[in-house]
């Protein structure tokens, strides 16, 4: 089975700063998916990014950033420029390729990141 | 824009009642997911379906089953709620047909949560 650990409980950046969220997974899969969630106060969850193993150039999504280490089993977000709107919960997330896997995701614990003016 | 609900956001239920959890999406997914969140356990994934009627159990199905009668409805239900489900319950659904070598790579659509307490 899959595991996904996030060892950063909560997190705190300065407004305009950069923060990086560390996350590591364990899979002795060699195709997969691995995404960073959101999740604000309000609850709706929202994909922040995604990246698939396959691929060597780490994911980018504007202030968004990923590196992603497939040796290391290591994949954490950095978010440059944090803005205050960036405070939410950031999960890290696993999924398999292959049509059984059927889009399930493994989730990590998740990390409190607070943006402080 | 992808709108997936869950018919409560706040629920309170004594031991030992039926309690049903409701969700339901507009952009005609396949798939569909409840998780159940809790604080330094992330979510954890409780039962998913990928068609109608079509149904498996995720990481923690104990103390639950699940319905999918129409492809748009997916229903969650605790058979005899016990204090160790009070969770927040969370429903997702995502748009790529099974079997799929990428069905991984379509980002999963999630409702805002029904926060369930147990008494």
């Amino acid at each position: 089975a899959q595991t996904v650990t996030q060892s950063q409980p909560e997190m705190s950046v300065q407004e305009a700063e950069t923060v990086t969220l560390s996350c590591t997974y364990d899979t002795s899969e060699n195709n997969y998916y691995l995404f960073w969630y959101k999740q604000p106060p309000s609850r709706q969850m929202i994909l922040v990014i995604r990246q698939e193993a396959y691929k060597q150039q780490n994911a980018t999504e504007n202030r968004f950033s990923v590196n992603f280490q497939k040796a290391a089993k290591s994949f954490s977000l950095k978010i440059s420029d944090s803005q205050l709107g960036d405070t939410a919960m950031y999960f890290c997330a696993y999924s398999n390729a292959g049509g059984t896997s059927y889009g399930k995701l493994t989730f990590g614990q998740g990390t409190i990141l607070t943006v402080h003016p | 824009d992808v709108k997936v609900t869950q018919s409560s956001r706040y629920l309170v239920k004594r031991t030992g009642e039926k309690v049903f959890l409701e969700c339901v999406q507009d952009m005609d997914h396949e798939n569909m997911f409840w998780y159940r969140q809790d604080p330094g356990l992330g979510l954890r994934l409780i039962y998913f379906s990928y068609d109608v009627k079509m149904k498996e159990k995720g990481d923690i199905p104990e103390g639950y089953s699940v319905s999918r009668e129409k492809k748009e409805r997916f229903s969650l239900i605790l058979e005899s709620a016990s204090t160790n489900q009070t969770s927040m319950y969370l429903c997702a659904s995502s748009p790529v047909p099974l079997p799929n070598s990428r069905a991984a790579s379509s980002p999963l659509h999630f409702g805002n949560g029904t926060r369930l307490t147990v008494t």
